[in-house]
């Protein structure tokens, strides 16, 4: 069973540009959420995919988007870059339902800097 | 939506017990996780708590009161590799969870 894996690890880029960070979610978990951490601080929810759809978005400016595949795995975008857009990036995949199935698997985060 | 608030920092020696506290909003609540998170690392996962109790794994132990909207982790026997930032987090309506700013834990020999 393979675990979340994310990719790159990091990512240098100025501002105004544009980047794309990929996540592959764990195997038998349908749902991807991503999170923004800045440093010293708690993860943020960026938005969730399940199914190929957005199931909830956290308080981010539509030039953050993703998208799912149907392999489950998942994409950000982030357009116009802004220096305040420098954090740790974190991808978790989880299944649905109650329980233990919300229990949500990290993967190791994409560092983006963005000068 | 939830506030989830935890100490910053906390201290303590090699062989000793730490206790990190949680408080929470109680409004549409799902359970609470507990996820530890090396420096430049991903958060692991360490306890979800949905009922009142506490619950025991190892040397970690959860414990949950949802009237009180309170949460801690319990470290035993700390060993120095437990120095790292200890995550709560939340589960509001759908599988959405907020976190707190964390705390980091410095274990000292």
């Amino acid at each position: 069973e393979t675990g979340v894996t994310q990719s790159p690890t990091h990512l240098i880029k100025t501002r105004g540009q544009q980047v794309t960070l990929r996540c592959s979610s764990q195997s038998g978990h349908n749902t991807v959420s991503w999170y923004q951490q800045a440093l010293g601080q708690g993860p943020q929810f960026i938005f969730q995919y399940y199914r190929e759809e957005e199931n909830g978005r956290g308080n981010f400016p539509p030039r953050f988007s993703g998208l799912q595949f149907p392999n489950y795995s998942s994409e950000l975008n982030v357009n116009a870059l802004e220096l305040d857009d420098s954090a740790l990036y974190l991808c978790a995949s989880s299944e649905t339902g109650g329980g233990t199935k919300n229990i949500q698997y990290f993967g190791a985060g994409t560092r983006l800097s963005v000068l | 939506g939830q506030n989830i608030d935890q100490p910053t920092e906390m201290t303590a020696t090699e062989g000793a017990i730490v206790q990190i506290n949680c408080t929470y909003q109680t409004s549409g609540f799902n359970g609470l996780f507990w996820y530890q998170q090396h420096a430049g690392e991903a958060p692991t996962f360490l306890s979800y708590n949905v009922l009142d109790g506490l619950e025991e794994k190892g040397r970690f132990s959860s414990f949950l009161s949802r009237s009180k909207g309170y949460s801690y982790l319990l470290l035993k026997e700390l060993q120095m590799k437990d120095s790292a930032s200890y995550l709560c987090a939340g589960l509001p309506a759908g599988n959405k969870l907020t976190f707190g700013g964390g705390t980091r834990v410095l274990v000292k020999p």
